[in-house]
């Protein structure tokens, strides 16, 4: 079955370090690839996505590209803020008729300052 | 536009107790799924429903039953509580074509005892 697998958190920055979150997933056929936020005590909030390979999906500063090669989607920010801090879950979509989220267990990202 | 929107945001419940969660959304959105949120493995799918009167099993709907007469709601009834079904309950909505971005709600903690 389709699944996604996420790095271990917690992750502990400093204020203005570069991010990565690492996700790869295995999926048949041609996944769409998200990554979701959820900030403390709030539900989760869509981030960026890519729909196809190669895709780049961007916002608020953070990118994730799409490599179907690797089968990866790893979540990049070049300087997080303390108010980057929160979980982040990499997710796919591979039936479209179900429009079903498979979700990576989630990353906590904690950023200092 | 309120978006999703659930009920109640924490409930208590003894053991072999019933209750019913509430999910609304006012964007006419086709799709509505209810997922649950337990430490360390993500997000999993409960239910899902693609249209008034249609539903259909996620991947962990034991326990649990939905209805969809309406568009906007989509209730999730749990028939006899246990203790593990004690998790945060997220309902999230979205259009059916494309790809289209899910939207979710800010989630229901529920504890059973």
């Amino acid at each position: 079955g389709d699944s996604v697998t996420q790095m271990e958190g917690p992750v502990t920055l400093s204020e203005e370090a570069f991010l990565t979150i690492n996700c790869t997933y295995t999926a048949t056929g041609y996944p769409s690839l998200f990554w979701y936020v959820q900030y403390p005590g709030e539900g989760l909030q869509l981030l960026l996505k890519a729909t196809k390979a190669d895709d780049k999906g961007s916002n608020k500063g953070f990118e994730a590209t799409y490599r179907k090669e690797t089968t990866s989607f790893h979540l990049e920010k070049g300087s997080v803020q303390v108010s980057d801090s929160a979980v982040y879950f990499c997710a796919l979509n591979a039936d479209t008729g179900r429009r079903a989220l498979t979700f990576g267990s989630g990353t906590r990202l904690q950023v200092q300052p | 536009n309120a978006g999703v929107t659930q009920t109640p945001k924490f409930q208590v419940l003894k053991t072999g107790q019933s209750m019913t969660l509430q999910c609304a959304q006012d964007m006419n959105h086709e799709y509505m799924s209810w997922y649950r949120q337990d430490p360390g493995m993500g997000l999993r799918l409960i239910h899902y429903s693609v249209g008034a009167g249609i539903t259909d099993q996620g991947e962990v709907p034991n326990g649990y039953n939905v209805s969809r007469s309406t568009t906007e709601d989509f209730p999730l009834r749990l028939l006899s509580a246990a203790p593990s079904q004690t998790s945060v309950y997220f309902c999230a909505s979205g259009r059916l074509a494309g790809q289209e971005t899910q939207y979710f709600g800010p989630g229901t903690r529920l504890l059973v005892l």
